[in-house]
């Protein structure tokens, strides 16, 4: 499996405010998946981040609410843009492996915004 | 788009004590994963499922594919306190691509 890493692993933001998260895997993967988990709630798909090409947004996420980089194999960012108090989530990278049949995750960003 | 319910909600059991959850889609799946969540963790695979039918084990825990492809089990055996935590589901449908859709999850609780 790949060993994923984010950063920050929490933050508290004003609202207003933009946060960028960082999210680093330890080998080249074709695809890369942002989910954003709200408290008590699931996992819910905001986009998946292809090197080299614009990212794929799920239904009702927006690419100027959150922006996406993916400038490499091995790296991915993803901002939270004019945040709100229902921005205030834990946001997850995801990667694939095994022709992407599985996916592996990262510790997780816990947003609170203020 | 795909819908997953999973059950139960949530689960309190005695250590020692087996454990079943489930989870049912609204269309065929040809992926099912099963992973657990800590507190203040992400997610962590425990089992992943590939063909109608197949079942696979991990240590204690039992997972099957449904052969409608619309369903998938999780069976922990002998629970141990370390087993708490809340437990989620995922399927990747034929249409969906790398995308998974998960379950609401399952909260699973094990008193000493």
């Amino acid at each position: 499996s790949a060993v994923i890493s984010q950063k920050p692993s929490r933050d508290i933001c004003q609202r207003g405010t933009s946060l960028t998260i960082q999210c680093q895997v330890d080998s080249q993967v074709t695809m890369m998946f942002w989910y954003r988990q709200q408290p008590g709630q699931s996992l819910t798909l905001i986009a998946t981040a292809n090197q080299g090409s614009e990212a794929t947004y799920e239904s009702g996420f927006v690419i100027d609410k959150f922006p996406i980089s993916r400038p490499n194999l091995t790296f991915s960012t993803l901002t939270v843009s004019n945040m709100s108090p229902e921005d205030s989530s834990i946001y997850l990278c995801s990667v694939g492996a095994r022709s992407d049949t599985e996916a592996f995750f990262g510790q997780g960003t816990r947003l609170t915004v203020v | 788009g795909q819908q997953l319910n999973q059950s139960p909600q949530s689960m309190f059991i005695q250590e020692g004590e087996d454990v079943s959850m489930n989870c049912t889609s609204s269309s065929i799946f040809n992926t099912w994963l099963w992973y657990k969540q800590d507190p203040g963790e992400g997610p962590v695979l425990l089992i992943a499922l590939y063909k109608a039918g197949e079942l696979t084990s991990n240590g204690r825990l039992t997972a099957q594919f449904g052969i409608t492809r619309k369903d998938s089990f999780l069976n922990i055996s002998a629970s141990i306190p370390s087993d708490v935590g809340i437990y989620f589901c995922a399927g990747r449908g034929e249409t969906s691509g790398s995308r998974l859709t998960f379950g609401e999850g399952t909260q699973l609780t094990v008193n000493p």
